[in-house]
């Protein structure tokens, strides 16, 4: 089945360190992935759309020069977290759909960050 | 707005016992789509159910939609202690949008 790689699994840094995390496609070619965020006990909020080749579409609220997405080709985008602070803190999932429709969204392991 | 509303957001029952995961949906996408997520890990996808009346079974667990009513149901048969988890209810914005807005989400916990 379809599979999608997220690198790395967690991340332990200082605070104002920037984190860049990794979302792959590992057999299909992604048109548009999707980052979340999620707290602990709660639903994933989804922070923004990357499309191949454009600008990502941030929701309203997420700050675009804090968590930059780079969508640089069909199977790889990244999410790089920048100057980041102990409310940073969160699980971080990103998501891929493929070319045909009606399919479910493949999701990463997910990220866990905790900033010192 | 998109609203996604769960219920019940927790659910304790033993084993053996049937019960049923509701989710009420605001959009007219009609494709919905059930997760299962176990502590410390991402999702994992259960179903997806793309018209009215879409029936999907996987062994214990069995969803449906019902369109018109803008309702589908996550129906759990003889639970085991293995289906404690949290299962998450999503639509997305329908046409090429596959945009997610997730439920809150139903904590299960089977016990013995």
């Amino acid at each position: 089945g379809a599979v999608v790689s997220q690198h790395p699994s967690w991340v332990i840094c200082k605070s104002g360190t920037s984190v860049k995390i990794e979302c792959r496609s590992l057999d299909f070619q992604a048109t548009t992935m999707f980052w979340y965020r999620q707290f602990p006990k709660q639903s994933l909020m989804l922070m923004a759309t990357s499309n191949e080749g454009s600008k990502a579409t941030y929701e309203q609220g997420v700050e675009k020069d804090k968590f930059l997405i780079n969508h640089a080709s069909l199977t790889l985008s990244t999410l790089t977290v920048t100057s980041a602070h102990p409310e940073d803190s969160s699980f971080y999932i990103c998501s891929a759909v493929g070319g045909q429709g009606n399919q479910p969204q493949h999701f990463g392991d997910g990220t866990r960050l905790s900033i010192l | 707005e998109l609203k996604v509303e769960q219920n019940p957001l927790f659910l304790s029952m033993q084993e053996g016992k049937n019960y049923t995961i509701y989710c009420n949906y605001s959009t007219t996408s009609d494709r919905l789509y059930w997760y299962r997520q176990d502590p410390g890990k991402s999702l994992e996808s259960l179903f997806v159910l793309l018209s009215n009346g879409a029936v999907k079974q996987e062994g214990r667990l069995m969803a449906s939609l019902d369109t018109k009513a803008r309702l589908s149901t996550l129906h759990i048969t003889a639970a085991v202690h293995d289906l404690s988890a949290t299962y998450f209810c999503a639509v997305d914005g329908g046409g090429s949008n596959y945009k997610l807005t997730f439920g809150k989400g139903t904590l299960l916990t089977v016990n013995p």
